[in-house]
C-alpha cells in the first residue's frame, strides 16, 4: 500500500515570512495529492490539492508543487499570517488516501 | 454544517464495551471512510465503502466492523477486541471513489475508562 511520509512534525514562522511542508510517497500509482488543514478542534479541510498529470497549483498564497520521478510534493505558503497556524496534513492515493503524520504550523506575530 | 454528522461527540467506554459511532450524511456521496486519528500519526484508514452494501478494510481495521446498508449511513461499531480504542475517530465521504474530495464529519472521541 500507499505510505505518504512529512516533514517537518513542527514548524515555526514569522508572520509575512514563508512556510514550506515536504512529503515522500511510495506507490507510482497514486495520482492524487491533496492537502487538508485542520485547526484546534476542527474538522480537516481541504485548501489545495493537484492530480498527477500537473506539475504545480496557485491558489492565492497557497502553492503545492509535484515531482512524479522523486515520489514528493510539497506544500508553499507564502507570507504567512496568523491564522495560517493549524496542523496540515498531506495524502497521496488513487482509491483510497494515505495520510502523513502531519505537521504542525505556528506563526509568530 | 458540511453534510456529514457524527454522532456522538464525545463517549466513554468500559472495557469490554462494544460501542457504535454514527455516521450520516446527506451529500448524495457514493464513497465513505472512517479515520482514527492519534497525535502524531496523522489519519489512519480503518474502513471504507464504495457503494452501498459494500466495504473494504483499511490499514488498521482489526478489532472494528462497519455496515453500508443505506447511502447516507456507515456506522462504525468499535468492538472489545480493539486493544487500543481511545482515540479521535472522522468520519468522511467523497463522491466517488478515488482521486476525489474528502468531506469530514466533525469526529467523536473515544475514551475508554
Amino acid at each position: 500500500g500507499e505510505n505518504v511520509e512529512q516533514h517537518p512534525s513542527t514548524l515555526s514562522v514569522q508572520e509575512g515570512d514563508s512556510a514550506v511542508i515536504k512529503c515522500t510517497y511510495s506507490d507510482s500509482a497514486s495520482n492524487y495529492f491533496p492537502w487538508y488543514k485542520q485547526e484546534l478542534g476542527k474538522r480537516p479541510q481541504l485548501i489545495i490539492d493537484i492530480r498527477s498529470n500537473v506539475g504545480e497549483k496557485k491558489d492565492q498564497r497557497i502553492a503545492v508543487t509535484l515531482n512524479k520521478t522523486a515520489k514528493h510534493f510539497s506544500l508553499h505558503i507564502t507570507e504567512t499570517q496568523p491564522e495560517d497556524s493549524a496542523v496540515y496534513f498531506c495524502a497521496g492515493g488513487d482509491y483510497k488516501l494515505s495520510f502523513g503524520a502531519g505537521t504542525t504550523v505556528t506563526v509568530r506575530a | 454544517d458540511g453534510g456529514i454528522t457524527q454522532s456522538p461527540k464525545y463517549l466513554f467506554r468500559k472495557e469490554g464495551q462494544n460501542v457504535t459511532l454514527s455516521c450520516e450524511q446527506n451529500l448524495n456521496h457514493d464513497a465513505m471512510y472512517w479515520y482514527r486519528q492519534d497525535p502524531g500519526q496523522g489519519l489512519r484508514l480503518i474502513y471504507y465503502s464504495q457503494i452501498v452494501n459494500d466495504f473494504q478494510k483499511g490499514d488498521i481495521a482489526e478489532g472494528y466492523s462497519v455496515s453500508r446498508e443505506k447511502k447516507e449511513s456507515f456506522p462504525l461499531t468499535v468492538t472489545s477486541a480493539q486493544k487500543n480504542p481511545t482515540a479521535f475517530y472522522l468520519c468522511a465521504s467523497s463522491g466517488v471513489a478515488g482521486a476525489n474530495v474528502l468531506t469530514f464529519g466533525a469526529g467523536s472521541r473515544l475514551t475508554v475508562l
